[in-house]
């Protein structure tokens, strides 16, 4: 059973736009939920994460907002820029170092010029 | 700053061949991971370790086998590859707070 969910394969968004992404989890034990970005033929790289005692982490164009009661976070990326066409993978995590990190299917975003 | 290179970069083998796939990293980190990339499926841990010789089973395992006997290498092994093994392969390191890791470049496999 999926335990990261993201529903959206894909998603187009003009450049100086706001970009959302949606992740949906079921487990309620995860205590960090993070946010990845895969150009082709490299490997993922972390963007920003957040902790389940908090409900919003900015970081420059980035934010991303968890809400716990519906086991939901999204990422917003404003302004939208070409660099930022790429797959997101959402993740999450237990708070111990040796907890396993699950990952969602991923979204790819393109931004349109 | 973490370092981490995967060799082969890219293999084609035949099915009922085994293959080994290396992840090498140049610090001492202690947790390493092996993930596969599948279009519609994204990222799937197949093993983990959290120290030399101390390794669990992600989601996907079945198939394949891990040994790490010094703290900068993680070997991945198919003992007799299949076409459902046809992937992309990362390796990664766990280098900061909880879930944030690190990932090597890929190593593409095609079982033929």
């Amino acid at each position: 059973d999926q335990q990261v969910k993201q529903n959206s394969p894909s998603l187009s968004v003009q450049e100086g736009r706001i970009s959302i992404l949606n992740c949906d989890y079921t487990n309620s034990m995860f205590d960090y939920f993070l946010w990845y970005k895969k150009y082709p033929a490299e490997g993922p790289t972390f963007l920003i994460s957040i902790s389940s005692i908090k409900d919003k982490n900015e970081d420059g164009r980035f934010t991303v907002f968890l809400n716990k009661s519906a086991k939901h976070l999204s990422l917003h990326i404003v302004p939208s820029q070409p660099g930022d066409s790429a797959v997101y993978f959402c993740a999450a995590s237990g708070m111990n170092r040796d907890d396993k990190i699950i990952f969602g299917k991923g979204t790819r975003l393109h931004i349109l010029p | 700053d973490a370092g981490i290179t995967q060799s082969p970069r890219h293999k084609v083998t035949e099915t009922g061949t085994p293959v080994t796939l290396r992840c090498h990293q140049t610090e001492n980190h202690r947790y390493m991971y092996w993930y596969r990339q599948d279009p519609g499926h994204g990222l799937r841990l197949i093993h983990y370790s959290y120290g030399v010789k101390d390794t669990d089973k992600g989601e996907v395992s079945d198939g394949y086998s891990v040994s790490r006997s010094k703290t900068e290498d993680f070997l991945l092994t198919l003992e007799s590859a299949t076409s459902s093994q046809t992937s992309v392969y990362f390796c990664a390191i766990s280098v900061q707070g909880p879930g944030e890791l690190f990932f090597g470049e890929g190593s593409r496999l095609t079982v033929l």
